[in-house]
């Protein structure tokens, strides 16, 4: 069975500091990986995906994802943090059973 | 709005009752999926219908939960004999056919089970 782990309940960065979310998977075969985004008091949004192909995606709000399928991580990414990207971010994987496995969730916050 | 709705966004019920909640999705997606998510987690697969096809169901999904989705358009999820454990928030999500689809997620109805 897949699972997904976000090793850090909380990042923390200063605003217009680059910013790194983790995510590792496991799966059988080859995996569709997601991330959301939860602002509070509001449904899931879709940030990005891999199914394939390069193995950097670019997703909404100027995110972005590296894939690398030897650490089977799938690193959440953005060059220059807003106050505004302070939420909580989920990682998801899905492989051939088609059942999508979220993690538990990492709070982002950004100081001004 | 076009996007995913559910209803109502909160119910409080007496451990004992049933509850039913609604949830329709974007009009052009033809699956649609029911989660769990408890405070401090992710969101958990409880199962998914494509059309009106009830295609997977999770362990999670004992004997007092059904879900149905008769004309393949909205679904509703039905919680009978509830129990505390119960209290969660019920998210409901849609998308196009295929594994590789994002899913477009409603804002939840939080149950309260006293």
């Amino acid at each position: 069975a897949q699972s997904v782990a976000q090793p850090e309940d909380q990042v923390n960065v200063a605003e217009g500091n680059p910013l790194t979310v983790k995510c590792t998977y496991s799966v059988s075969g080859n995996p569709y990986l997601f991330w959301y985004v939860q602002y509070p008091n509001r449904g899931l949004q879709f940030l990005l995906k891999y199914i394939t192909g390069d193995n950097l995606v670019k997703g909404s709000y100027g995110f972005e994802a590296e894939f690398n399928k030897s650490q089977t991580s799938f690193h959440l990414k953005k060059p220059s943090a807003l106050v505004s990207d302070s939420a909580l971010y989920f990682c998801a994987v899905r492989d051939i059973s088609g059942d999508m496995r979220f993690g538990a969730g990492t709070r982002l916050t950004v100081k001004p | 709005d076009t996007g995913v709705s559910q209803d109502p966004r909160h119910k409080i019920t007496k451990r004992g009752q049933n509850v039913t909640f609604r949830c329709d999705p974007i009009s052009e997606h033809n699956r649609l999926y029911w989660y769990r998510q408890t405070l401090g987690q992710g969101p958990e697969f409880l199962t998914y219908f494509q059309n009106e096809a009830q295609l997977e169901k999770s362990r999670l999904l004992s004997d007092r939960f059904s879900a149905e989705r008769p004309k393949g358009s909205f679904s509703t999820l039905e919680i009978q004999r509830t129990e505390q454990g119960d209290s969660a928030m019920y998210l409901c999500a849609s998308s196009l056919a295929g594994d590789y689809n994002e899913q477009f997620f409603g804002p939840g109805t939080r149950l309260t089970v006293l």
